[in-house]
């Protein structure tokens, strides 16, 4: 079965700095991945999602991801992190196992971002 | 479109008592996901519907969980009888041709069981 661990629970970051959440997959096959942000009290929102080819993937927001299969890893980053972007951010993995279709979560990354 | 449409947002009961949460999916999507948020356990799919049949309901808790989608436009999810336990925010989710593409969330239903 495909798990995700996201070893950050919380990262503050000065607004204008760089950012980079960590998320690592295990999953035996080649998998899609993908990153959500959830605001408070607001559901869940896709920023990008990788299938295949190019191993650097761009979202929404100024966000973009690598994928990095030595390390089974697939870690968020921006540039340059502006106050709206505190909120919590999933990394997850998905699988068509037993004929399913399913997405398997992270357990999130709290950003807090100093002004 | 107004997006995943999940009513109520909040709902406070006693232990005991029966809990229906409702979710209405974005016009011509096919597919309908549950899921249940807590601090312990993170985000957990409870099951999830094509075309309005339940696929996988491996992770329903247990039989006090009940999900049914009557229609294209509808479902619900039914816990009885609740439990302090599942107190959690519960989302639902839909999109067109399962989790590959963007799956749309609700603003999500907070139970509290007393």
């Amino acid at each position: 079965a495909q798990s995700v661990t996201q070893p950050d629970i919380h990262i503050t970051v000065s607004e204008g700095a760089s950012l980079e959440l960590r998320c690592n997959y295990s999953y035996g096959a080649t998998p899609y991945l993908f990153w959500y942000v959830q605001s408070p009290g607001q559901g869940l929102q896709l920023l990008l999602k990788y299938f295949s080819g190019d191993t650097l993937v761009q979202g929404i927001k100024g966000f973009e991801a690598e994928f990095k299969r030595s390390q089974s890893s697939f870690n968020l980053r921006k540039p340059s992190v502006h106050w709206s972007d505190a909120a919590e951010y999933f990394c997850a993995v998905g699988a068509l196992t037993g004929g399913g279709n399913k997405l398997t979560f992270g357990t999130g990354t709290q950003l807090k971002v100093e002004l | 479109d107004a997006g995943v449409i999940q009513s109520p947002r909040h709902e406070v009961t006693e232990m005991g008592q029966e809990v229906t949460l409702r979710c209405k999916p974005i016009s011509g999507h096919d597919y309908l996901f549950w899921y249940r948020q807590t601090m312990m356990r993170g985000l957990e799919l409870l099951i999830y519907f094509n075309n309005n049949v339940p696929i996988d309901d491996s992770g329903m808790p247990e039989d006090r969980f009940s999900a049914k989608m009557p229609n294209a436009s509808f479902s619900t999810l039914k816990i009885q009888p609740s439990e302090p336990r599942d107190s959690a925010v519960y989302f639902c989710a839909s999109s067109i041709g399962g989790f590959r593409n963007i799956q749309y969330f609700g603003a999500g239903t907070r139970l509290s069981v007393l």
